[in-house]
C-alpha cells in the first residue's frame, strides 16, 4: 500500500488477556520498528527488523512482549497477559535499508487494558 | 544511550510568529536527524531529514539545522500558522530512532 497500515486502530482487551497489533509497512522496506508511547511520555523504541537479520529486541520492556515478522513483510507484535500500564499508542515503522531514515509512521494502535 | 532534550516543552504563540524549537543530544555518532510532527491522535510525520554531512534542510517554511559535533539540531518555523499546532519531535538516528518528549506547539489565531 501507499503507507504504512497497522490494525486494529483500537484496541480494548482486560488485564491478563493477550492481544496482538499488526503492521504492514510499506512494500519493499526492508527495516521495521514498533515504539510504543505512552500517555505523557515520550516515543519509545521497542523493537527492530532489518531483512533476515536477527532482530534487535533490546526495547522490549518484559517477556511478555514479542514481535514477528513474517516473510519480511507484515509484523505482529504480541503483548501476553496484559497488565493495566501497557495502555499506551503503538506505532509501527518502516523505511528502506539505504536510506536510513525516511522513515514512514502508521498511525498507530491505541492499546488500552482495563 | 542516547539522550534527547527538547526545549520548550510547551509554546504558545500568536499567528504570524517566526519560531525557533531546540533540540540536544548526547551521543553525535548519528547516521542523521530526523523532525517529526505528530497530531493529537494521529501518527507521526517527517518533516525534515538531514543527514549527518549536512548543516540544514529547507522545506516551505521549515528549515532545520544540525550541529552535529555540538549535538544540536533546531527547528525553525516561519510566519506560523494555526495548522502548525502540533508536537513536534526530533529523533537521532544511530541504528534507531531515539525521540525527545516533544515541544508543543500551540499558535493561535
Amino acid at each position: 500500500g501507499a503507507g504504512v497500515s497497522q490494525s486494529p486502530s483500537n484496541k480494548v482487551t482486560e488485564k491478563g488477556k493477550d492481544v496482538e497489533l499488526r503492521c504492514d509497512p510499506i512494500s519493499g522496506h526492508t527495516a521495521l520498528y514498533w515504539y510504543r508511547q505512552s500517555l505523557g511520555q515520550g516515543l519509545e523504541f521497542l523493537i527492530y527488523f532489518q531483512g533476515n537479520s536477527a532482530p534487535d529486541k533490546s526495547g522490549l520492556p518484559s517477556d511478555r512482549f514479542s514481535a514477528e515478522r513474517t516473510g519480511g513483510s507484515v509484523s505482529t507484535l504480541t503483548i501476553q497477559r496484559t497488565q493495566q500500564e501497557d495502555s499506551a499508542v503503538y506505532l509501527c515503522a518502516s523505511s528502506l535499508e539505504r536510506d536510513r531514515g525516511l522513515h514512514t509512521f502508521g498511525s498507530g494502535t491505541r492499546l488500552t487494558v482495563v | 544511550k542516547q539522550e534527547v532534550t527538547q526545549i520548550p516543552a510547551a509554546l504558545s504563540v500568536p499567528e504570524g510568529e517566526n519560531l525557533v524549537l531546540n533540540c540536544s543530544f548526547t551521543d553525535s555518532a548519528i547516521y542523521n536527524l530526523q523532525w517529526f510532527r505528530q497530531d493529537p491522535g494521529k501518527g507521526l510525520t517527517s518533516l525534515l531529514l538531514i543527514q549527518s554531512s549536512q548543516r540544514e534542510q529547507t522545506s516551505g517554511r521549515l528549515n532545520a539545522s544540525l550541529d552535529k559535533s555540538s549535538g544540536r539540531s533546531t527547528l525553525y518555523i516561519a510566519a506560523s500558522q494555526p495548522g502548525d499546532s502540533a508536537t513536534y519531535l526530533c529523533a537521532p538516528l544511530i541504528n534507531k530512532f531515539y525521540f525527545g518528549s516533544g515541544t508543543k506547539l500551540n499558535v493561535k489565531p
